[in-house]
């Protein structure tokens, strides 16, 4: 089962924030928060990822509570092109060594 | 550099038929994976590897082959295809920090 849970659903109106909450409370020390993204029906898309500090890149802003236990996915200014379905896991730093548990994410509709 | 790279796009299946599809990148990353993903679901792992030669299974192995020759290519063998296998499947690779997916393979078997 995902370590995480996720709202089903989320609207967000184009040109405003977009907050994707997500709650991992049972994260362990060594575990980091990873976010995806899949749009329609591609293959998902890496956004950010942090152990305890926020991070930003060119896509996004993380947030993480300081006792770890939930986190934010801010996207400052969503775009139609944001609608997508965005995936929060905790898994040990590096990925793909069989740590991925993705549940059913957040299917953000950014509306115009 | 093409990233991920998943051969065929597309492909129907009789029930009982084998097949392999393949994954393979370019980015000289140690880490490979497959899932699937059913309709309206997340994805599922199904089988992974930490390098060459070196293989392990995931959540749902059950009906599939993996092995790992290279570095660059990761193979999912279907051993004898049935109708539960209808999915897409999503082949990744990782570096060390974080996964870079492929477009996927949409498979129906009938």
């Amino acid at each position: 089962d995902a370590k995480t849970t996720q709202p089903p659903s989320m609207d967000c109106a184009e040109g405003r924030a977009a907050n994707l909450p997500c709650n991992h409370s049972t994260i362990s020390g060594n575990e980091y928060v990873y976010w995806y993204r899949q749009i329609h029906s591609q293959g998902p898309q890496y956004i950010i990822h942090g152990l305890k500090n926020n991070e930003t890149n060119e896509m996004a802003s993380l947030i993480i509570t300081e006792d770890r236990k939930s986190s934010t996915l801010i996207l400052p200014h969503a775009t139609l092109r944001d609608t997508a379905v965005y995936y929060c896991i905790v898994a040990n730093y590096g990925g793909s060594q069989g740590n991925l548990i993705f549940g059913k994410g957040t299917k953000l509709s950014v509306k115009p | 550099n093409a990233g991920v790279t998943q051969t065929p796009k597309f492909q129907v299946l009789k029930t009982g038929q084998s097949m392999t599809l393949q994954c393979a990148q370019d980015m000289n990353h140690e880490y490979m994976s497959w899932y699937r993903q059913d309709p309206g679901m997340g994805l599922r792992l199904i089988h992974y590897s930490v390098g060459a030669g070196i293989t392990d299974q995931g959540e749902v192995p059950n009906g599939y082959n993996v092995s790992r020759s290279t570095t660059e290519d990761f193979p999912l063998r279907l051993l004898s295809a049935a109708p539960s296998q209808t999915s897409v499947y999503f082949c990744a690779s990782s570096g060390g920090v974080h996964d870079t997916f492929g477009s996927g393979t949409r498979l129906t078997v009938v």
